[in-house]
């Protein structure tokens, strides 16, 4: 079974908007951290918001806020007031803490187009 | 330096030859990964090592594919053999720890293509 799953290959949104991008999981560990990371077309990663399993309250930094449900196993992303510069791909990832299996496992990735 | 960095930043060769994928990792962290990513795909994880060990090399896809860590530093990938499968960019990332709560901070990549 895929660890993360991301259903949407590609989304488009227009400037300002805000936009939901969908991750669902798959750990029988307690003891976790889910991850967004943004990978524009220069090819580099860059972390956007953290979400621990065990936090109560869903997380936010700034644009980026993290919908996390837990009993569903998903922790979808949201951009509010999109911009130009938030076109890229979209990954979302997982660290489970049981064992030494604690390498993040990404998922398939979403591109955004953010049009005008 | 202040990232993770990795060299070289593009490397063509060709097949059947050997080569190496170095990476810095932010000083003072000691988990370093290394993943792969074909043209249009997602990461492919590759192997693990928290300090200069490797508990997890699952990722590794054939004997061709080698990697050490020394010092608990610098890590280098070798692939042997190099076949044009192997072309990808290779990323190297690195965390303060291997607790589910810390990020992963990436370098720039090895852009591989093997001819």
């Amino acid at each position: 079974a895929q660890k993360i799953t991301q259903t949407q290959p590609g989304m488009f949104v227009q400037e300002k908007e805000a936009v939901t991008l969908d991750c669902t999981y798959d750990t029988s560990d307690p003891s976790y951290g889910l991850f967004w990371y943004k990978q524009p077309s220069s090819g580099e990663m860059i972390f956007l918001i953290y979400q621990g399993s065990y936090d109560q309250q869903n997380a936010t930094e700034g644009r980026y806020s993290l919908n996390f449900q837990k009993a569903r196993k998903s922790a979808n992303l949201v951009i509010s007031a999109s911009q130009l510069g938030d076109s890229a791909m979209y990954f979302c990832a997982m660290r489970e803490q049981g064992g030494t299996a604690s390498k993040l496992t990404f998922g398939t990735g979403t591109r955004l187009q953010v049009t005008l | 330096g202040a990232g993770v960095s990795q060299s070289p930043s593009n490397k063509v060769t060709e097949k059947g030859k050997d080569v190496e994928l170095r990476c810095d990792p932010i000083s003072g962290h000691t988990a370093l990964y290394w993943y792969r990513q074909r043209l249009g795909q997602g990461l492919e994880f590759l192997i693990y090592f928290q300090g200069n060990s490797a508990p997890d090399k699952s990722g590794l896809p054939s004997d061709r594919f080698s990697a050490e860590r020394t010092g608990e530093s610098v890590s280098t990938l070798t692939i042997q053999r190099t076949q044009q499968e192997d072309s990808a960019v290779y990323l190297c990332a690195s965390s303060l720890g291997y607790m589910e709560n810390t990020e992963a901070f990436f370098g720039q990549g090895t852009r591989l293509t093997v001819v």
